[in-house]
């Protein structure tokens, strides 16, 4: 089946850049997708790409996709304190409409 | 008003009793989905339904029950709880476009003892 893998924690200073990663194994995936978790709150989606695309760019948040690999990745430029929170990869393939999420990157953004 | 809403929020609830989550949508989703999330394991899903007559297993359904009321309301049951479904449990809705976005409610902690 679909298997998703990121890894659990990642932290950055105020001001750098983050950049959190996605492997996944389903090679039919249609979406991926980049969620974000904020303490006591939902998912929330961040930004989405088609399976076709390799990069898209969304003001400070830029995914890059490489198919061959199977690997994503979320770039946050200058990045806040108000960004800390759990990021989720999820894949959906064909039309069903399920997701299949990543175990989820915990961002921690010191000053 | 929040689009997806769950209740309760937090419930604490002993081995063998039953209990029912709730979930509710005001965005005319067809799709409703439940997710249960546990620490380093991501959200893995329970059960979802394509409309009020379809219902369809996820990964980890044993143990677990649904019914879809309305197409607005998706409610789970757990008929005789047990400590490993200690969980967050969250509802979430789609209007499967293109995408497929999903749009989730605030949770609910469940603490079985």
């Amino acid at each position: 089946g679909e298997d998703v893998e990121q890894s659990l924690f990642l932290s950055v200073r105020e001001g750098d850049s983050s950049v959190i990663n996605c492997t996944y194994t389903d090679s039919s995936s249609t979406y991926l997708y980049w969620y974000k978790q904020e303490p006591g709150a939902g998912l929330q989606l961040l930004t989405y790409i088609f399976s076709n695309m390799d990069m898209k760019q969304d003001q400070r948040l830029t995914v890059l996709l490489n198919k061959k690999d199977k690997h994503l990745s979320l770039r946050i430029a200058d990045t806040q304190t108000g960004d800390s929170a759990i990021y989720f990869c999820a894949e959906s393939t064909g039309t069903a409409s399920k997701l299949t999420f990543g175990t989820g990157t915990r961002l921690q953004v010191t000053l | 008003d929040a689009d997806v809403t769950q209740t309760p929020r937090n419930r604490i609830t002993k081995t063998g009793k039953r209990i029912m989550l709730e979930c509710s949508q005001t965005k005319g989703h067809d799709r409703m989905y439940w997710y249960r999330q546990d620490p380093g394991l991501g959200l893995r899903l329970i059960y979802y339904s394509f409309d009020v007559k379809d219902i369809n297993k996820g990964e980890i359904s044993d143990g677990y029950s649904v019914s879809r009321q309305a197409q607005a309301k998706f409610s789970l049951s757990l008929e005789s709880a047990i400590p490993n479904q200690t969980a967050l449990y969250f509802c979430a809705t789609s209007d499967g476009g293109a995408g497929y976005e999903q749009y989730f409610g605030p949770g609910t902690r469940l603490t079985v003892t």
